[in-house]
């Protein structure tokens, strides 16, 4: 079937500005994960859900950042009052089952966000 | 908290050679996992391999193995037969049984025709 997608590829923001990141992971699949990746660095987590449970939002690095996944499949990140440092690649990952099972993650394309 | 080093920001290879990437980690667990992904340019992350630490062989997936040394807290990646195709960002990642994935920064592999 089709693989995680993430909409939009591409969002530009004036600084202030709110955003929604929408991320459709692989039909079935319980964990659903949100990272952050600024350029030429690795991913970094942001937070995770089991179904529509968010267990982990450690990562998330303010209180302008939520996540929601409210019927356990699609996922939307929505960052509030935009601001220059969250300039990056956001990126969803969607796995079969919870983290202590193993199972890969499988990415989506990521969501390119500049704030101007 | 975990770490995930990759040393090597840049590497180079030639069609055809072998080149080993390396990695390594911070954990006091004892149960994880670790992958190599490959993220090629603007493309999708996807993964290479992986390795559960509660196993002693090492793990291949064709011309991709890896030389797991778990005392030592090391997890290389060696590609045999290089191909041009295998250009692209490598990130090494780390995950307990039941904790997000840590990354590291990335190797970014160049193979020379």
């Amino acid at each position: 079937g089709a693989g995680v997608s993430q909409s939009p590829r591409y969002k530009v923001a004036k600084r202030g500005q709110d955003v929604a990141l929408r991320c459709d992971p692989i039909s079935g699949h319980v964990s659903l994960f949100w990272y952050q990746q600024a350029l030429g660095q690795g991913p970094e987590f942001l937070t995770y859900f089991q179904n529509e449970a968010q267990l982990d939002k450690s990562g998330l690095p303010s209180d302008r950042f939520f996540a929601e996944r409210p019927e356990g499949s699609v996922s939307t990140l929505k960052i509030q009052r935009t601001q220059q440092e969250d300039s990056a690649v956001y990126l969803c990952a969607s796995s079969l089952t919870r983290p202590r099972q193993g199972h890969e993650q499988y990415f989506g394309p990521g969501t390119r966000l500049t704030v101007t | 908290a975990q770490t995930v080093t990759q040393s090597q920001p840049e590497m180079s290879v030639q069609e055809a050679e072998t080149v080993t990437l390396s990695c390594t980690y911070d954990t006091s667990e004892s149960d994880y996992y670790l992958f190599w992904y490959k993220q090629p340019p603007s493309r999708q992350m996807i993964l290479v391999i992986r390795q559960e630490a509660y196993k002693q062989q090492n793990a291949t997936e064709n011309r991709f193995s890896v030389n797991f040394q778990k005392a030592a807290k090391s997890f290389s990646l060696k590609i045999s037969d290089s191909q041009l195709g295998d250009a692209a960002m490598y990130f090494c990642a780390y995950r307990s049984a039941d904790h997000d994935m840590r990354f590291g920064a990335g190797t970014r592999l160049t193979v020379k025709p």
